[in-house]
């Protein structure tokens, strides 16, 4: 059975400052997302990584891939309130005919000013 | 449409009553899931849909829970006989198909009293 951890599960962080997030999972997989979850609102796709040592930037957050280690990181470079929201991690298994994401617990973050 | 909707937003009902959620995918989007998400976890797969076939009903938690896309556009999950541990948000997503990405919908918040 396909495990995915995450840690922290919260992590406050003040303003400018850095800090990675990080998801670790447990069997092989096809694909790794990571999301944004805002209170009431829908999971925002941030990133897709297909392959071991895929790097991903957006604005002031990288996710990169280790299949090897079964890692991905999510990297977060001078911090704003802006970014105050629950990140999860999903790993994509592939199955005959479909897909099934398996998510971790989530990191709530909250950048104070 | 331009997103997955889902109706209701927020569903409160008392413990043995049935309950019924819809989901209406991207238009064109062949694929179609379903996900539990418990307070504070990530959420969890229940069962999908390529159009109107069901291949995975393996994520429903009980036979209380069903689900049905009959014309392989909108889907409906029923939950019979409401307990209080089925109070959760229910996701929906779709996908062009069963090889892309998932995009999901707002939610429906279920409390069972």
């Amino acid at each position: 059975e396909l495990k995915v951890e995450q840690n922290p599960l919260f992590l406050s962080m003040q303003e400018g400052k850095n800090y990675t997030i990080y998801c670790n999972y447990s069997t092989t997989s096809d694909r790794l997302y990571w999301y944004r979850q805002d209170p009431g609102k829908s999971l925002e796709s941030l990133f897709v990584l297909l392959s071991n040592g895929a790097v991903k930037q957006e604005g002031r957050l990288m996710a990169s891939l280790d299949t090897k280690a079964r890692l991905s990181t999510l990297h977060i470079t001078a911090a704003v309130h802006d970014l105050s929201a629950t990140y999860f991690c999903a790993v994509e298994k592939k199955e005959t005919s479909g897909s099934r994401l398996t998510f971790g617990e989530g990191t709530q973050l909250t950048v104070n000013p | 449409g331009a997103g997955v909707s889902q109706s209701p937003r927020y569903k409160v009902t008392k413990r043995g009553q049935d309950v019924t959620l819809r989901c209406d995918p991207i238009s064109s989007h062949a694929t179609l899931y379903w996900y539990q998400q418990a307070l504070g976890q990530g959420p969890e797969f229940l069962t999908y849909f390529n159009y109107e076939a069901q291949p995975d009903k393996s994520g429903l938690p009980s036979d209380r829970f069903s689900a049905e896309r009959p014309e392989g556009s909108i889907s409906t999950l029923t939950i019979q006989r409401t307990e209080q541990r089925d109070s959760a948000m229910y996701r929906c997503a779709s996908s062009l198909g069963f090889a892309n990405e998932q995009f999901f919908g707002p939610g429906t918040r279920l409390t069972v009293l």
